[in-house]
């Protein structure tokens, strides 16, 4: 079974500019997740999508960062302007949840490579 | 909200037995994650615990206490490739879904 893919693993980029990553979840899991890891820290929550809607993205700073998942496959989060304090990994991770109230095995999230993100 | 507390980093000898705690404080409970990363590498699947008691999955175990908000993952016969950090993290029901808050992770040093 394919795990979740990202692209791209590296990304160098100035302040003020623009920035996307791409992830692809493992098939037929229906939640999508983007998490920032910052170097040292555990990872933190941005956005949390059922299908193609949002979850939670209490943690999104929403003037700069966005997300999408528009066929409730693929998403995109994009960073614009990108500033110093970006620079983190993105991990994208996927789960079989369908959004139940109990807890059970298929919360269980699987990540991707993750993105690394550099702001000079 | 969500507060998780491990400690930041242990030490320990080829072939020893580990013991990394967690404590959680939360509402909605629905159950705790453990999972190893290795330094530039993604987060892997350990365990995971959502009733009180004992998992043991070769290697390795996890142990949750809702009660007591405690948890701990017990790493037998050490190798050196455990060297590794171990996050702790709480799934907890928001409404939507189920919302998973990480802790920031123990960092283990394996030693000959």
């Amino acid at each position: 079974e394919a795990g979740v893919a990202q692209s791209p693993r590296y990304k160098i980029i100035e302040k003020r500019q623009s920035v996307a990553f791409w992830c692809n979840p493992i098939s037929g899991h229906a939640t999508l997740y983007w998490y920032q890891q910052i170097l040292g820290q555990g990872p933190k929550l941005l956005i949390q999508f059922q299908n193609n809607g949002v979850v939670d993205d209490s943690q999104l700073p929403k003037d700069r960062f966005s997300a999408e998942r528009l066929k409730g496959v693929d998403s995109t989060l994009k960073i614009q302007p990108a500033k110093l304090e970006d620079s983190a990994v993105y991990l994208c991770a996927s789960s079989f949840a369908r959004g139940s109230s109990g807890g059970d095995s298929t919360d269980t999230q699987y990540f991707g490579p993750g993105t690394r993100l550099t702001v000079l | 909200g969500q507060n998780i507390d491990q400690p930041t980093e242990m030490t320990a000898t080829e072939g020893a037995i580990v013991q990394i705690n967690c404590t959680y404080q939360t509402s909605g409970f629905n159950g705790l994650f453990w999972y190893q990363q290795h330094a530039g590498e993604a987060p892997t699947f350990l365990s995971y615990n959502v009733l009180d008691g004992l998992e043991e999955k070769g290697r390795f175990s996890s142990f949750l206490s809702r009660s007591k908000g405690y948890s701990y993952l017990l790493l037998k016969e050490l190798q050196m490739k455990d060297s590794a950090s171990y996050l702790c993290a709480v799934s907890a029901y928001t409404g939507g879904g189920n919302k998973l808050t990480f802790g920031t992770g123990t960092q283990l040093k394996v030693e000959l």
